[in-house]
């Protein structure tokens, strides 16, 4: 595709809930990054992947946070029996090689709502 | 103190102003990045610099690496310029850099015709 998408756009969900939100990125983008962004407050750094190097986790917010990607493709956030904090949009960006030099390019972003 | 810092946190202009928005950060970094970010859209990135000064029609993003320090101007400010900017830098980390990015809050921009 042109350029990143993310799936669902909209999630509503009931805390305890276990939630996957996916991202695609530009064909050919070696680096991903998920982030987060809750209400009236900054962009969250969330997690950095890059080719076959070992993600950089550190900052999802706790042990219910998990992402896998596969390749240099899909990546899938998931979140564990959801809490109404986690409510915010998600955010995935990706870059052609992830060593800060270059532009990033975000997805739409999905927005979870957890009741 | 947060690592990057934006100033104002809002910022109101009549339709036609120059307009500067401010960027400190503390952090080694490997780029500095301005996105602009519409109510209820995405996020679009305008500008990635690690030194100088760029240019893109209206919008003009500098860089003083010394000061830590960046601006983004709008000149002839328009309605449509209305939205969230928001400086957020590369960060260098253990020496080596890459593209985790730390944001400042954001500047919430509002132009009136």
């Amino acid at each position: 595709g042109a350029g990143v998408s993310q799936s669902p756009s909209n999630k509503v969900t009931e805390k305890g809930k276990d939630v996957e939100l996916r991202c695609d990125p530009i064909s050919g983008h070696t680096a991903l990054y998920w982030y987060r962004q809750r209400l009236g407050q900054g962009l969250e750094f969330l997690i950095y992947f890059q080719g076959n190097s070992a993600p950089d986790k550190s900052g999802l917010p706790s042990d219910r946070f998990s992402a896998e990607r596969t390749g240099e493709s899909v990546s899938t956030l998931t979140i564990q029996r959801t809490q109404q904090e986690d409510s915010a949009v998600y955010l995935c960006a990706s870059t052609l090689m992830g060593q800060g030099f270059e532009t990033q390019y975000f997805g739409p972003g999905t927005r979870l709502l957890v009741l | 103190k947060n690592e990057v810092e934006q100033s104002p946190q809002n910022l109101t202009a009549q339709e036609g102003e120059f307009i500067t928005i401010n960027c400190s950060y503390s952090v080694g970094i490997s780029a500095l990045h301005w996105l602009q970010q519409h109510p209820g859209g995405g996020i679009v990135s305008l500008f990635m610099l690690s030194s100088g000064k760029k240019k893109h029609g209206r919008l003009i993003a500098t860089i003083n690496i010394q000061e830590k320090h960046s601006s983004l101007h709008i000149t002839a400010s328009h309605p449509r310029d209305s939205a969230v900017y928001i400086c957020a830098a590369s960060t260098n980390a253990g020496g080596t850099s890459y593209g985790k990015l730390t944001f400042g809050q954001g500047t919430i921009l509002t132009v009136h015709p």
